[in-house]
């Protein structure tokens, strides 16, 4: 079945500094892939999505690439700050007419000021 | 435009009880999803309804139920909880492929 596979934390970075976060997905035929972020004591929030290969999703700073080829979509910040301190996780929807989200298990980041 | 909205926000119960959490969906959405998140097996899928009709199950007993109203407002309902129920429970509503979520429903089972 279809599965998301992101790297373990916890994450912990400085102000500023790169952060990179990395996921693979297995699915059959062509998913569209996401990013969310949680924060303590909250519900999800959609950080940013690509629906088809090759596409770029971004927004706040964060970027990923929809790459077919490597099944990744790895999730990426230039300059990261501490109130980017959440808990990343990856997802995919399988395919048109199925929006079952399938989630990686999650990514603890911490940004040191 | 008001985003998804999930009552009660926490909830404590006693083994055998059952339990009832309600979301409303942001307007114009005719899906909504639920998952539960716990520590030990992450974010997973309960259900989906569109148009008040179940369109996909997850991998869960019987004991946990869902429906949806005309207004797109979903209910879900835990019958003989269980200690293991102890988890967020978020729900999500649709447009096009994408779903967004509400805060979740913390549930304690005691």
């Amino acid at each position: 079945g279809d599965s998301v596979t992101q790297m373990e934390g916890p994450v912990t970075l400085s102000e500023e500094a790169f952060l990179t976060i990395n996921c693979t997905y297995t699915a059959t035929g062509y998913p569209s892939l996401f990013w969310y972020v949680q924060y303590p004591g909250e519900g999800l929030q959609l950080l940013l999505k690509a629906t088809k290969a090759d596409d770029k999703g971004s927004n706040k700073g964060f970027e990923a690439t929809y790459r077919k080829e490597t099944t990744s979509f790895h999730l990426e910040k230039g300059s990261v700050q501490v109130s980017d301190s959440a808990v990343y996780f990856c997802a995919l929807s399988p395919a048109a007419n199925d929006y079952k989200l399938s989630f990686g298990a999650g990514t603890t980041v911490t940004v040191r000021a | 435009k008001a985003g998804v909205t999930q009552t009660p926000r926490y909830l404590i119960k006693t083994r055998g009880q059952q339990v009832t959490l309600s979301c409303s969906p942001i307007s114009g959405h005719r899906s909504v999803s639920w998952y539960q998140q716990t520590p030990g097996q992450g974010l997973q899928f309960l259900f989906e309804y569109f148009s008040e009709t179940q369109r996909n199950k997850g991998n869960f007993p019987g004991r946990f139920s869902g429906r949806q109203f005309s207004n797109s407002r979903s209910e879900m309902n835990v019958s003989t909880l269980e200690l293991g129920d102890s988890a967020l429970y978020l729900c999500a509503s649709r447009i096009t492929d994408t779903q967004y979520f509400g805060p979740g429903t913390r549930l304690t089972v005691l």
